[in-house]
């Protein structure tokens, strides 16, 4: 079964300043989807970034992006520029490209960022 | 385009009864998956529905069950509820069932048994 594990209960980072929250996965498996999720007080989770298994290239998404070290199975988010807003809980997740039982989406235990301004 | 919703969004109910969430997926999404999320446990995957078909299901005992129906819309049911259902039990829904397509989630259902 594969496992997701945030090391980084909690971090802080100053406002305008970059973080990176570290996530490792075990798995099998040759192709797959990682994820980051952000879940902000207001409860409502949200999709921040993903990568597929098969591409080198780190995927970007404005102010997000990822360190995929898929030998070293890490997949940390870096947040360049932080905001007030970006204050959540950040949950890293895992999802198999192959069928059956393996589409559930396994996610490690979070981590709680505070952006001090 | 609307998305996904969860009712109702608190529910208060005594141990021994039994309960029934609602969630309403993203308009043209087929998909939906069910999510328990705990201080303790943290987010663990309950089951998925396809086509009105349950595809995937979580460790969960027979207590927890599910349904979708023809307009994808799903309804999980918890029953002879314990202290220990006390959750988020969030909803997500996704165009297909194959790992390359994105999950979208509900607010979530806070759910307190007393």
């Amino acid at each position: 079964a594969q496992t997701v594990t945030q090391s980084q209960p909690e971090m802080s980072v100053q406002e305008a300043e970059t973080v990176t929250l570290s996530c490792t996965y075990d798995t099998s498996e040759s192709d797959y989807y990682l994820f980051w999720y952000k879940q902000p007080p207001s409860r409502q989770m949200i999709l921040v970034i993903r990568q597929e298994a098969y591409k080198q290239q780190n995927a970007t998404e404005n102010r997000f992006s990822v360190n995929f070290q898929k030998a070293a199975k890490s997949f940390s988010l870096k947040i360049s520029d932080s905001q007030l807003g970006d204050a959540a809980m950040y949950f890293c997740a895992y999802r198999s490209s192959r069928g059956g039982s393996n589409y559930k989406l396994t996610f490690g235990k979070g981590t709680l960022l505070t952006v001090n301004p | 385009k609307a998305g996904v919703t969860q009712t109702p969004r608190y529910l208060i109910k005594t141990r021994g009864q039994q309960v029934t969430l609602s969630c309403s997926p993203i308009s043209g999404h087929r998909s939906v998956s069910w999510y328990q999320q705990t201080p303790g446990q943290g987010l663990q995957f309950l089951f998925e529905y396809f086509s009105e078909t349950q595809r995937n299901k979580g460790n969960f005992p027979g207590r927890f069950s599910g349904r979708q129906f023809s307009n994808s819309r799903s309804e999980m049911n918890v029953s002879t509820l314990e202290l220990g259902d006390s959750a988020l039990y969030l909803c997500a829904s996704s165009l297909g069932l194959a790992g390359k397509y994105e999950q979208y989630f509900g607010p979530g259902t806070r759910l307190t048994v007393t």
